[in-house]
């Protein structure tokens, strides 16, 4: 079993749509829980953190981690064709300088 | 503030030339990574420094060296390059481990074909 297992998409969807991505791992030593936004043919940058269980909210999104069920989310409300981008879950454990990243997930946003 | 800058852009390599990708980064960031990113296969460490004079090895340092001498670069050596080493290349630093005070910063990556 992959460390972390993120579905590739792509994901597809009109403007305006609630868009939800979703990353599960196997490793319960896993703390910390990022998303990064990577556009094409840039470098992936920070979109949100969150340290173990709970929910975070920036103006349209949001990200849940589910420690129990090893499954994290990040939820995008009233998309725009701005966030089509390949989105990227990474995660770590509290000792380690190793970050480790899903395969990303390539969404589309339509106008 | 130009962030992580990585040159070259763009480079296609015979089988069995080596090269020297470079990364700098202006932040004054302790921890420096190199990455390479395949087609749907996400992000592989390859090596990271801790700090000037420190260097260890990530998920796939096969194929691949590293010095770090200075704080602002780290740069990643190919040896005999080989067509499994084509990918894109990114560098990234953070001023700690803390992924959340700390994020990573990306350069723009190093697309590389090897032929």
């Amino acid at each position: 079993q992959k460390e972390v297992e993120q579905d590739p998409g792509p994901l597809s969807v009109p403007e305006g749509a609630i868009v939800s991505l979703n990353c599960t791992y196997s490793n319960s030593a896993f703390q910390y829980f990022m998303w990064y936004r990577q556009y094409s043919r840039k470098g992936p940058e920070l979109l949100m953190y969150t340290y173990s269980s709970g929910n975070k909210e920036d103006g349209r999104f949001t990200a849940q981690v589910d420690k129990s069920s090893k499954y994290i989310s990040l939820f995008i409300r009233d998309s725009q064709p701005s966030d089509s981008a390949t989105y990227l879950c990474a995660m770590r454990s509290g000792g380690s300088e190793k970050l480790v990243f899903g395969k990303g997930t390539k969404l589309t946003v339509n106008p | 503030n130009a962030g992580v800058t990585q040159t070259p852009k763009f480079r296609i390599l015979k089988i069995g030339q080596s090269m020297t990708l470079q990364c700098a980064q202006d932040m004054n960031h302790n921890y420096m990574y190199w990455y390479r990113q395949d087609p749907g296969m996400g992000l592989k460490l390859i090596y990271y420094s801790v700090g000037a004079g420190i260097t260890d090895k990530g998920e796939v340092p096969n194929g691949y060296n590293v010095s770090r001498s200075t704080t602002e670069d780290f740069p990643l050596r190919l040896e005999l390059a080989a067509p499994s080493q084509t990918s894109v290349y990114f560098c990234a630093s953070s001023y700690s481990r803390n992924a959340g005070n700390s994020p990573l910063h990306f350069g723009n990556g190093t697309r590389l074909t090897v032929t």
